[in-house]
């Protein structure tokens, strides 16, 4: 069965660096997001990619957050200046057209700043 | 906006018992629902979901869910726990008025299955 793939499965960083987390999405799908889970919460949505531009992100994703697809298969997401508060696992994702149509999770990145 | 609260933050059961996870979601349009699980150092796997149609869904793994829009609810259930269920559960929430139809999760339930 196809699957969203993610790398690394865990990186730690020292605060203040960038760092790029990146997806392979179901390769027949449309939109793309990432979500994130600090340890003990919620999962929280952050942005949707759709059509190669943002089409909704959450007042997590600021300045310091952007996504890129690339080539057309991989989805990035990268950190400009990574914070303490950025440790998370950070979840991809990504689904067909049409409304209600299941979302695919990764098996997500955890990342550690230092 | 919309959102979901799921009940209970940890639920323990007997393994063989019933399950039931609780979940109510607050949503001014018609809502998309779906059931999520995570077993420990993995992602999220699609347990089922409500779109439109039958309100009783049934899921992989023996669970189902009902759908009562009178309620806001749509709880999770499984008639005899294995002691593989045992992984966290989330209710979460979409609808076609969501230009990304992104998810709002609830909070988590984690299941625990004693033997």
């Amino acid at each position: 069965e196809p699957e969203v793939t993610q790398t690394p499965s865990h990186q730690v960083t020292q605060m203040g660096q960038e760092v790029i987390l990146r997806c392979v999405p179901i390769s027949n799908h449309l939109y793309f997001y990432w979500y994130r889970q600090i340890l003990g919460q919620k999962v929280e949505f952050l942005v949707s990619f759709y059509n190669n531009e943002i089409s909704e992100k959450s007042e997590i994703f600021d300045d310091q957050f952007s996504v890129e697809r690339p080539d057309g298969s991989n989805f990035t997401l990268k950190i400009r200046s990574t914070k303490l508060e950025d440790s998370a696992m950070y979840f991809c994702a990504s689904r067909t057209g049409g409304s209600g149509n299941t979302i695919y999770f990764g098996e997500g990145s955890w990342l550690t700043v230092v | 906006a919309q959102s979901v609260t799921q009940l209970g933050s940890h639920v323990s059961v007997s393994e063989g018992a019933l399950v039931l996870l609780r979940c109510n979601y607050s949503s001014s349009v018609p809502p998309y629902l779906f059931w999520y699980v995570q077993y420990p150092n993995q992602g999220l796997q699609l347990l089922l979901k409500y779109t439109t149609g039958a309100t009783l869904v049934k899921g992989i793994n023996g669970f189902e869910a009902e759908f009562k829009k009178s309620e806001t609810s749509f709880h999770l259930t499984k008639p005899s726990a294995h002691m593989s269920d045992a992984a966290e559960y989330f209710c979460a929430v979409t609808s076609n008025n969501n230009a990304g139809n992104m998810l709002t999760f609830g909070g988590g339930t984690r299941l625990m299955v004693k033997p």
